[in-house]
């Protein structure tokens, strides 16, 4: 199985702020790698998928980037909705997440 | 809009058999460019893929190697709906379960799945 890491596995942060969370595979997953937050009570929401396309309704404040086994969220411009704990996930064999990282003010 | 509605007992007993089921509404169960998901997330294991089901000319599925011997992801044609079995459970198949669909998507030179539409998610506990 593809093992995923995230870092940091938890982060504070403030309005306005820009962040980053890395997220590494075990193995290359070229570019099948999505990005998920979630709010507590609720399911996960896509984010980003193959690594840096953002999902349909999603703000443009949320970017993704990376290839292979390294890849980056980056949230600019903090907002308060977007306190949340975000997941990545392989889709390259077939189906991991990441550990997760809590963003919190 | 595409709608994923979970239903299934939120208490099962120990070495007894999980089940639920995950109706689909606009979309297709038989569709060629989407998969259809089980996950489970608790405290102590996270998000956790466990399998999916899909039909390219013919149904196919997948499991997660941990549970490969317990687990049964079915489709039904009729209802428009998948199925999750989970046979012999034990306090740790404690989660909330969540059914999704995967877009499949050609971009470039492969196929990419990503998750866009999940059910609201199940308790379920395992307990005497």
């Amino acid at each position: 199985d593809i093992q995923m890491t995230q870092s940091p596995s938890s982060l504070s942060a403030s309005i306005g702020d820009r962040v980053t969370i890395t997220c590494r595979a075990s193995q290359s997953l070229r570019m099948h790698l999505n990005w998920y937050q979630q709010k507590p009570g609720k399911a996960p929401e896509l984010l980003i998928y193959a690594a840096s396309t953002l999902q349909s309704g999603v703000p443009s404040r949320f970017t993704g980037s990376g290839s292979g086994t390294d890849f980056t969220l980056t949230i600019s411009g903090l907002q308060p909705e977007d306190f949340a704990t975000y997941y990545c996930q392989q889709s390259y064999s077939p189906f991991t997440f990441g550990p997760g990282t809590k963003l919190d003010i | 809009q595409i709608r994923l509605q979970q239903s299934g007992p939120r208490l099962v007993k120990p070495s007894q058999t999980l089940s639920l089921t995950c109706a689909i509404s606009g979309d297709n169960v038989s569709s060629n460019n989407a998969a259809w998901n089980w996950i489970r997330q608790s405290p102590s294991r996270g998000l956790e893929w466990l399998g999916r089901t899909y039909y390219r000319s013919k149904w196919y599925d997948d499991y997660a190697v941990s549970l490969q011997s317990r687990i049964t992801v079915n489709p039904d044609m009729s209802r428009n709906q998948i199925s999750l079995q989970l046979t012999s459970v034990t306090p740790d198949d404690t989660a909330v379960y969540y059914c999704a669909r995967a877009e499949m998507l050609w971009l470039g030179d492969t196929y990419y799945y990503y998750m866009d539409v999940w059910g609201t998610g199940t308790t379920v506990t395992v307990s005497p």
